[in-house]
């Protein structure tokens, strides 16, 4: 069966200092990978998606960036965080072509 | 671009009692939609989904129904209990973009009231 791990599960960072969300999926190849932010407990916004290795769609300007070095891992960095980043950062998986996606456990980020 | 809208906001029922929660998409191209109920502190898991072809499905306590006309599709949870207590939300998948791309609505707080 097929997991969707994410690390860590709750994050504390002063303004302006790097981050790095890490996202990993078991059980399955070549899955399209997603991020995505859940702010003041609701609505969920697509931030990035990933159909393969090196390849990333942005969906919303911002201060984030991903990376997908390997086939079954995500990542989701900032160089500088903002007060604006706080919120619960999300990653999802789906098969390619598949219309269900299935999330992870998410991550809480405050930014003080 | 894809647009959905989600209401209510938030909903209580009495144990027992049934639940509605109802969705709008602008995108009448459209095929799939699903539903996920989030559980607080935990990501969204998906409990039920339609697609297009299909007017009305059901699992047990829960069914959706989708009217691909007037662009709407609900959520019924039936003899609700406590443990439904949860954030629900809509969602739609576009007709454009290579990764299929959800378009979330804005949630619904279910209270079951014991």
């Amino acid at each position: 069966s097929q997991t969707i791990h994410q690390w860590p599960a709750t994050l504390v960072q002063p303004v302006g200092s790097p981050l790095s969300l890490e996202c990993t999926v078991e059980g399955t190849s070549n899955p399209n990978l997603y991020w995505y932010r859940q702010a003041a407990g609701r609505g969920l916004q697509l931030l990035f998606y990933s159909v393969g290795i090196g390849q990333i769609s942005s969906e919303v300007p911002q201060n984030l960036s991903a990376s997908r070095p390997q086939d079954r891992q995500f990542i989701l960095s900032s160089k500088k965080l903002l007060l604006s980043d706080s919120g619960f950062y999300l990653c999802a998986w789906s098969v390619i072509g598949g219309n269900e996606q299935f999330f992870g456990p998410g991550t809480r980020l405050t930014v003080l | 671009g894809e647009n959905v809208e989600q209401h209510p906001s938030t909903l209580s029922v009495q144990e027992g009692d049934s639940a509605v929660i109802k969705c709008t998409y602008s995108d009448s191209a459209s095929n799939y939609f699903p539903w996920y109920k989030q559980e607080l502190g935990k990501g969204p898991q998906l409990i039920i989904d339609i697609r297009s072809n299909v007017g009305e499905k059901k699992d047990q306590r829960i069914a959706v129904t989708l009217n691909k006309t007037a662009k709407h599709f609900s959520l019924h949870i039936t003899e609700t209990q406590p443990e439904d207590s949860a954030v629900y939300f809509c969602a739609q998948r576009g007709s454009s973009g290579s990764a299929r791309q959800l378009t979330f609505g804005s949630g619904t707080q279910l209270t079951v009231l014991p």
